[in-house]
């Protein structure tokens, strides 16, 4: 079952905008991670926090975290044309037998308009 | 660096058919995945080796799926008899972890669009 659930589904913004995504999920995590999906390619890791991490930054992108919540958000600030895409994120999660797993999301399909 | 090599990246059979997709990990990195990504569905993982070796394949949908690992530069993911159904995009994945998956970021390939008429 998945265990990231993002929100929205699909937003369109202008130029320059900020856009910004949300991820709630289940269980305890070991750290949450944001990935991009350019049409037609594979998934691209943007950022990673840690669970006793609350925000992060690089870049353009902000990503919080409240694991009270259990929910995350990443903020695109600025936005191009170039950042459509698809944005997923996946939580990490002992799953047993010393390993963990990588659970995603169905993602925000986000674009951009110039 | 290369990245994590698919092949093929598209590839259209018929019911039926045998599909065998390929992937070359990163090297060095000593975790691999295997995911399907439909639009019903999401992505899903299907199996993941550690050094080589099965350690979660829960994913695998039925019979039909195999996967190995025979060393750490070649995977390969076969499905026999390939339907309709398993029309996707199949992504291979590779990572680093000292002691089997610890969470840490992976990476992906280009992906093999899967098509079966």
């Amino acid at each position: 079952s998945q265990q990231g659930e993002e929100d929205p589904q699909a937003l369109s913004i202008q130029e320059g905008e900020n856009a910004t995504m949300n991820c709630s999920y289940k269980t305890s995590i070991n750290n949450l991670q944001w990935y991009r999906q350019n049409s037609g390619r594979g998934l691209v890791h943007l950022i990673l926090i840690r669970s006793n991490e609350r925000e992060k930054h690089s870049g353009r992108l902000r990503v919080t975290l409240d694991t009270s919540k259990k929910s995350s958000s990443l903020l695109i600030t600025a936005s191009r044309a170039a950042d459509t895409a698809s944005y997923f994120c996946a939580t990490s999660a002992y799953s047993g037998a010393g390993s963990y797993q990588l659970t995603f999301g169905k993602g925000t399909k986000l674009s951009v308009i110039p | 660096d290369a990245g994590v090599i698919q092949s093929p990246r598209h590839e259209v059979t018929e019911m039926g058919q045998e599909v065998t997709l390929r992937c070359k990990p990163i090297s060095g990195h000593n975790s691999l995945f295997w995911y399907r990504q439909t639009m019903m569905r999401g992505l899903e993982l299907l199996i993941y080796f550690n050094n080589n070796v099965p350690i979660d394949d829960s994913g695998m949908p039925e019979d039909r799926f195999s996967a190995k690992m025979p060393n750490a530069s070649f995977s390969t993911l076969k499905i026999q008899p390939s339907e309709p159904r398993d029309s996707a995009v199949y992504f291979c994945a590779s990572s680093y972890a000292g002691r089997g998956f610890s969470g840490n970021t992976i990476y992906f390939g280009e992906g093999s669009w899967l098509t079966v008429v």
